[in-house]
């Protein structure tokens, strides 16, 4: 088990372009959770996955927001048209989905968007 | 909406003392979980200790132990023995047991240094 994968690690854009992450669970969790952490803050929830469903979504997720899970295993996260206020460290976590069902997070990507 | 507060940006301990990390909630819910997350500098969250509401019992972890306050929505992380390795930011976290929902909702975390 080699924990919570994320890729890339580090992503600078330019405004208005678009962005994709991506990220690997650990291979039995079936529960996927995305987070946004800008600095000084704790991290803020995005969306959740149950297999390949998305279940949840909070009101930071605009349309400019989408995320997948096909087939229940990895999750990208895309954003369009990004724009500065974009810029933060994008995290994933996963979880076995029986109680207390802790969650694993990865090392996160940081996007910065110039 | 549940919230979940950490009054303390900073703290700062000297190694093999002991520090309280503070943090407080609110929900009206009976059911739930807290997490206290420890996040080093540029690495990933890893998790520290848990606690269940039902359970009366404050959870410890080696030299990581909780004082949990149900009825004042209390929930601190006490460090003894601390180590350089300790220095990291802490995050406390709610998770709902019963609304259906899984997400954590986390406060702004606090830094904790370690001097030698």
């Amino acid at each position: 088990d080699t924990g919570v994968s994320q890729d890339p690690r580090h992503k600078i854009t330019k405004r208005g372009q678009n962005v994709t992450f991506r990220c690997d669970p650990i291979s039995e969790h079936n529960r996927l959770y995305w987070y946004r952490q800008t600095l000084g803050q704790g991290p803020e929830f995005l969306t959740y996955f149950q297999n390949e469903a998305q279940l949840e979504k909070s009101r930071l997720l605009s349309d400019r927001f989408s995320a997948e899970r096909p087939k229940g295993s990895f999750s990208t996260l895309e954003i369009q048209r990004t724009e500065q206020g974009d810029s933060a460290m994008y995290l994933c976590a996963s979880s076995l989905g029986q109680a207390p069902d802790e969650q694993y997070f990865g090392p996160g990507t940081r996007l910065t968007v110039t | 909406a549940q919230t979940v507060t950490q009054s303390q940006p900073e703290m700062s301990v000297q190694e093999a003392e002991t520090v309280t990390l503070s943090c407080t909630y609110d929900t009206s819910e009976s059911d739930y979980y807290l997490f206290w997350y420890k996040q080093p500098p540029s690495r990933q969250m890893i998790l520290v200790i848990r606690q269940e509401a039902y359970k009366q019992q404050n959870a410890t972890e080696n030299r990581f132990s909780v004082n949990f306050q149900k009825a004042a929505k209390s929930f601190s992380l006490k460090i003894s023995d601390s180590q350089l390795g300790d220095a990291a930011m802490y995050f406390c976290a709610y998770r709902s047991a019963t609304s259906g929902t899984y997400k954590y909702i986390f406060g702004t975390g606090t830094r904790l240094k370690v001097l030698a």
